[in-house]
């Protein structure tokens, strides 16, 4: 069954490096997204992408915040100068995009960032 | 990795009973609802999902019950198993796009045998 791939599963940086997190979405699907989680807390929602722009982000998903689609199967979240409090799992997701509402976002399995 | 907390809500059951774990969402125009699974250093997992126009949906072994009056969802597991133990989330699709999903704060599962 396809799903949705993430590298690095865990990623330790410095405070002030920048970070790419990358994600290879499900190969027929449209839509895609970034969602994080910090530890004991809830999954939010951070941006989406659809036709290679970005349709919609949050209030976290500032300037220092950013998402290409560099090739056809390769979509990336850099974070340009990390602060501690970006410290979290963050997920990809991916969906087909079809029509019907009922169109299921598939989640990675998430990429930990510690910043230290 | 760990993607749940210490002051997550915890639901203990037996293996064999029936399990329901409850939601409260937050937005009545909302139209598009899912339950995903976390365990322990995965992402969500989907397991069910169900539209506004429906106040129940039944799957293998779980069934989602839509509240719309007091915005409220349920999961039903029938028949908990160990491999059930993880962390349920509700999520809702609030309108004005098929987009972000706005995630419930998550029910810990532990099931025992």
């Amino acid at each position: 069954e396809p799903e949705v791939t993430q590298t690095p599963s865990h990623q330790v940086t410095q405070m002030g490096q920048e970070v790419i997190l990358r994600c290879v979405p499900i190969s027929n699907h449209l839509y895609f997204y970034w969602y994080r989680q910090i530890l004991g807390q809830k999954v939010e929602f951070l941006v989406s992408f659809y036709n290679n722009e970005i349709s919609e982000k949050s209030e976290i998903f500032d300037d220092q915040f950013s998402v290409e689609r560099p090739d056809g199967s390769n979509f990336t979240l850099k974070i340009r100068s990390t602060k501690l409090e970006d410290s979290a799992m963050y997920f990809c997701a991916s969906r087909r995009g079809r029509l019907a509402i009922t169109d299921t976002q598939y989640f990675g399995p998430g990429t930990r960032l510690t910043v230290l | 990795g760990e993607s749940v907390g210490l002051h997550l809500p915890t639901l203990s059951v037996q293996e064999g009973d029936n399990s329901i774990i409850n939601c409260a969402y937050s937005n009545s125009a909302s139209d598009y609802f899912i339950w995903y699974k976390q365990e322990s250093g995965k992402g969500p997992q989907f397991i069910i999902d169900i539209r506004s126009n429906m106040d129940k949906r039944q799957g293998q072994r779980v069934t989602v019950l839509l509240n719309k009056t007091v915005k409220h969802l349920s999961l039903q597991i029938a028949a908990t198993q160990p491999g059930d133990s993880a962390v349920y989330f509700c999520a809702e699709n609030p309108p004005g796009g098929y987009n972000k999903l706005i995630f419930g704060a998550g029910t810990r599962l532990a099931v025992h045998p």
